[in-house]
């Protein structure tokens, strides 16, 4: 149980375009996703919180109109990456959790914006 | 604010011997603690977790970490180390009730020579 799967596992976009990355939670509902993003050879940065029918919270420094995420359902988050350019590459893994469990992990979207 | 702290970046260990991954936070309010491995190009696996409780906790493939509060450590512990443990190993603390909301220290990239 606890399955986090993210869509796609890789993809690659051109510079100025808008890419979308799906978070699911296969087995249960998740309450509460949150969005990472790891540059190469380092830590996991979490950019935002998002409860399901409410609005993301980002964490400070993280740019809202670039990274738009949407918690429809208790089932799936996507993150939005407008406009994208070169320096937004990165590996972006989402987490999901139901109340009062840790979060469960998906196994990561590498994004590469040429 | 919170933080975590792994001093050591890259730890060579033969196969077969011992292992601990050094982990200090920082938080205010008793943490919740975690120990992830990623394999590259992937997602995180949970290793074990600290919540409450036995200050000792066992996790999976054989690890183990120890809480101390007075040290503010969480280091992570393996008797005899495997080739297949090569892996970057995160520690992470878990803010407060949100449970999910994770901040990672920068990572212990473990090579096992044969």
């Amino acid at each position: 149980g606890a399955v986090v799967s993210q869509h796609p596992s890789w993809v690659i976009c051109k510079s100025g375009t808008s890419v979308k990355i799906e978070c699911r939670s296969l087995d249960f509902q998740a309450t509460t996703m949150f969005w990472y993003r790891q540059f190469p050879k380092q830590s996991l940065m979490l950019m935002a919180t998002s409860n399901e029918g409410s609005k993301a919270t980002y964490e400070q420094g993280v740019e809202k109109d670039k990274f738009l995420i949407n918690h429809a359902s208790l089932t799936l988050s996507t993150l939005t990456v407008t406009s994208a350019h070169p320096e937004d590459s990165s590996f972006y893994i989402c987490s999901a959790r139901q109340v009062n469990t840790e979060a469960f992990f998906g196994q990561g979207t590498r994004l590469t914006v040429v | 604010a919170q933080s975590v702290t792994q001093p050591d970046i890259h730890i060579t260990v033969s196969e077969g011997a011992s292992l601990e991954l050094r982990c200090n936070y920082s938080y205010g309010a008793t943490p919740y603690l975690f120990w992830y491995v990623q394999s590259p190009g992937q997602g995180l696996q949970l290793l074990l977790k600290y919540f409450s409780g036995d200050t000792l906790v066992q996790g999976i493939k054989g690890f183990e970490a120890e809480f101390k509060r007075s040290q503010s450590s969480f280091n992570l512990r393996k008797p005899s180390v495997h080739w297949s443990d090569a892996a970057e190993y995160f520690c992470a603390v878990g803010a407060g009730s949100t449970l999910g909301r994770l901040y990672f220290g920068r990572g212990t990239q473990l090579t096992v020579w044969p």
